[in-house]
């Protein structure tokens, strides 16, 4: 079946370090990938997708880049700020599952100044 | 409004109380989802509305009883909770037209069972 594992937390950073959250998934042909971020008190907002292999999502100065030979999916930034403190998930959806969403436990991140 | 809002935002009910949580959309989006989220578990699914019909019920206790009763609205009807249903509930939009179909998140209610 369709899951998501990504890296257990919580991670903490100085600022303007550089940040890993590792994504890996499972699923069958070519799934949709997402990483969303959850801000303290509020629900997820998507953060950057990719929809087939060797697409790069970006926003933000946040990249991930869909990796179907190691079934990849990893968050990268090159220096974080405080005010990127939240919760990270990776995410998957696939047209075999009716589009339902597979989400990763979340990784807790923390900048501090 | 714009987006996906949530009402209330907090809540606190005794295991006897009846209440109810009220998701809208204003995305024109056919799907919406009901989600549980607890402290240091993955985001659980629970209600799936595709056109206003249930396509999926992951093994909910019936003490959650869901209605949509348009596309734009979602209910949670609330009764005789435990406290281990205190939780974070989310509610999600999203199309299904197209071939990725990212879902919008409400800002969630707080939900407190004493």
């Amino acid at each position: 079946g369709n899951s998501v594992t990504q890296m257990e937390g919580p991670v903490t950073l100085s600022e303007e370090a550089f940040l890993t959250i590792n994504c890996t998934y499972t699923a069958t042909g070519y799934p949709s990938l997402f990483w969303y971020v959850q801000y303290p008190g509020e629900g997820l907002q998507l953060l950057l997708k990719a929809t087939k292999a060797d697409d790069k999502g970006s926003n933000k100065g946040f990249e991930a880049t869909y990796r179907k030979e190691t079934t990849s999916f990893h968050l990268e930034k090159g220096s974080v700020q405080v005010s990127d403190s939240a919760v990270y998930f990776c995410a998957l959806s696939h047209s075999n599952t009716g589009n339902q969403f597979y989400f990763g436990t979340g990784t807790s991140l923390t900048v501090i100044p | 409004e714009t987006g996906v809002t949530q009402t209330p935002r907090h809540l606190v009910m005794g295991m006897t109380n009846k209440k109810s949580l009220k998701c809208e959309q204003h995305l024109g989006h056919n799907a919406m989802y009901w989600y549980k989220q607890s402290a240091k578990k993955p985001l659980e699914l629970m209600f799936v509305y595709n056109f206003k019909e249930q396509t999926e019920n992951n093994s909910v206790p019936s003490r959650f009883s869901p209605e949509c009763p348009n596309s734009s609205h979602l209910f949670l009807h609330l009764h005789t909770l435990q406290p281990e249903d205190s939780a974070l509930y989310l509610c999600a939009s999203s199309s299904t037209s197209g071939y990725y179909n990212e879902q919008f998140f409400g800002p969630g209610t707080r939900l407190t069972v004493l």
